[in-house]
């Protein structure tokens, strides 16, 4: 089982500021196989992010990702204050997925 | 609009049992990959079973495995999680998450439903 760890575990940041979130694997995960999501609290997640770097349908460009091997991060630009929330990655792998523990997005 | 809608959860005992439903619409369902994906309370988020768009391909997480069982009926647009011998450790929000054609990630999620297990 590949296990992602994301980091920080907490980021608190301002509006306008730059976000950047870890995600590293346990073993090596293909790009086509790692997705990012935005959990809000009360909220079902939404997919941001698929293939490690393309934006899902009607995410806006200030989300980014990019990354490959066990190593992947999630950009977001300028922050807006409907960008607090919890951000998950997850993998596929061998009949199996994964997601990470989670990176929670804090106004500072 | 893309729309899947979870019901069936609620309080159960130890070792009881629940069915889940998660009916969908908007989309053509049958050539979805479907999964239900849990999240317990404060906890963060774990994939529990996957069922292909035949239903010729099924995938357990480990801390379910011989006890749920996923299903689904293309008919009816329809997933299903039989869940039995439930555990303290099987009470979260039970999503289900779709993935379309070979994909390998989750869009469209319904709204969760709570399943809660105590005596």
């Amino acid at each position: 089982e590949i296990v992602l760890t994301q980091s920080p575990g907490t980021l608190s940041l301002s509006p306008g500021e730059r976000a950047t979130l870890s995600c590293r694997a346990s073993q090596s995960v293909s790009s086509s196989y790692l997705a990012w999501y935005q959990q809000k609290p009360g909220q079902a997640p939404r997919l941001l992010i698929y293939g490690a770097s393309s934006r899902a349908t009607g995410i806006p460009d200030r989300f980014s990702g990019s990354g490959s091997g066990t190593e992947f991060t999630l950009t977001i630009s300028s922050l807006q204050p409907d960008d607090f929330a919890t951000y998950y990655c997850q993998q596929y792998n061998s009949y199996w997925y994964t997601f990470g523990q989670g990176t929670t997005l804090e106004i500072k | 609009e893309v729309q899947l809608v979870e019901s069936g959860g609620g309080l159960v005992q130890p070792g009881g049992s629940l069915r889940l439903s998660c009916a969908a619409s908007g989309f053509t369902f049958s050539s979805y990959s479907m999964n239900w994906v849990r999240q317990a309370p404060g906890k963060g988020l774990e994939w529990v079973s996957y069922i292909s768009s035949s239903s010729s391909t099924i995938y357990y997480a480990d801390s379910v495995k011989g006890r749920f069982t996923i299903s689904r009926d293309n008919a009816k647009n329809s997933l299903y999680l039989q869940m039995n011998s439930l555990r303290a450790e099987d009470t979260a929000v039970y999503y289900c998450a779709g993935s379309s054609g070979g994909c390998n990630w989750f869009d469209p999620w319904g709204q969760g439903t709570l399943v809660t297990v105590s005596s």
